[in-house]
């Protein structure tokens, strides 16, 4: 089955409040996330990643935190903004053997910002 | 510095016939991945390949899809024999290195089989 997996389909935003978009994992080695947001017509783009043994990265107006304990992260996005609308994944990359690593994706979230 | 290109964007087969889906990894890159999602879901890894070799093709259905990656030139998904089921957006990704965190997608092929 999927390492992981997301809480909600669909989130709708005011422009300027921030975004949360969660997700759970189930495979207790992964060690290493990582937030895609991808935009109709797209290819996934990377948006911030983060490994086990840190519990909050930041970036530019994201920052995505890992609790190890329930296997949940998040990623939130401040200050929404319109061209922040896309569907979001959560990946892990997992070792599948034989020198080969693979991405799980979850289902994704959809994130709507209203003007 | 083009990133990873995919071609042809829409592909539309009739059920039986083949499809060839091309990757071109971005400059330097010698590591490729394809992926398929279907409408309303995650990416799916299907295949992990460099120059020449396919690395993990655990992902891959047994029968009717291969993919390569030649010495020069794109790397091909081919399907053959198509089936409804086989719709989907197929996604390809580069990396510098191997299995590295940081794969770049393409835009991905959208297949129709009618």
């Amino acid at each position: 089955g999927e390492s992981v997996g997301l809480h909600l389909p669909t989130l709708s935003v005011q422009e300027g409040d921030n975004s949360i978009i969660n997700c759970a994992y189930s495979n207790s080695a992964s060690d290493y996330f990582i937030w895609y947001k991808q935009e109709s017509g797209k290819g996934p783009q990377f948006i911030i990643d983060i490994r086990s043994n840190m519990d909050k990265r930041q970036g530019q107006r994201v920052t995505v935190l890992l609790n190890k304990t329930v296997k949940h992260l998040s990623l939130q996005i401040a200050a929404t903004q319109p061209g922040d609308s896309a569907v979001y994944f959560c990946a892990d990359l997992l070792s599948s053997g034989a020198g080969s690593y693979q991405l799980t994706f979850g289902k994704g979230t959809k994130l709507s910002v209203i003007p | 510095n083009a990133g990873v290109m995919q071609n042809p964007r829409h592909l539309v087969r009739r059920r039986g016939q083949e499809a060839r889906l091309r990757c071109s990894p971005m400059k330097g890159h010698s590591h490729v991945y394809w992926y398929r999602q279907l409408p309303e879901e995650g990416l799916k890894f299907m295949v992990y390949l460099q120059k020449e070799n396919i690395i993990d093709e655990s992902g891959m259905p047994k029968e009717r899809f291969s993919a390569e990656f030649p010495k020069e030139g794109p790397s091909i998904l081919r399907i053959q024999q198509v089936v409804r089921g086989d719709s989907a957006a197929y996604f390809c990704a580069s990396s510098p290195l191997r299995s590295t965190e940081q794969q770049f997608f393409g835009p991905g092929t959208r297949l129709t089989v009618l």
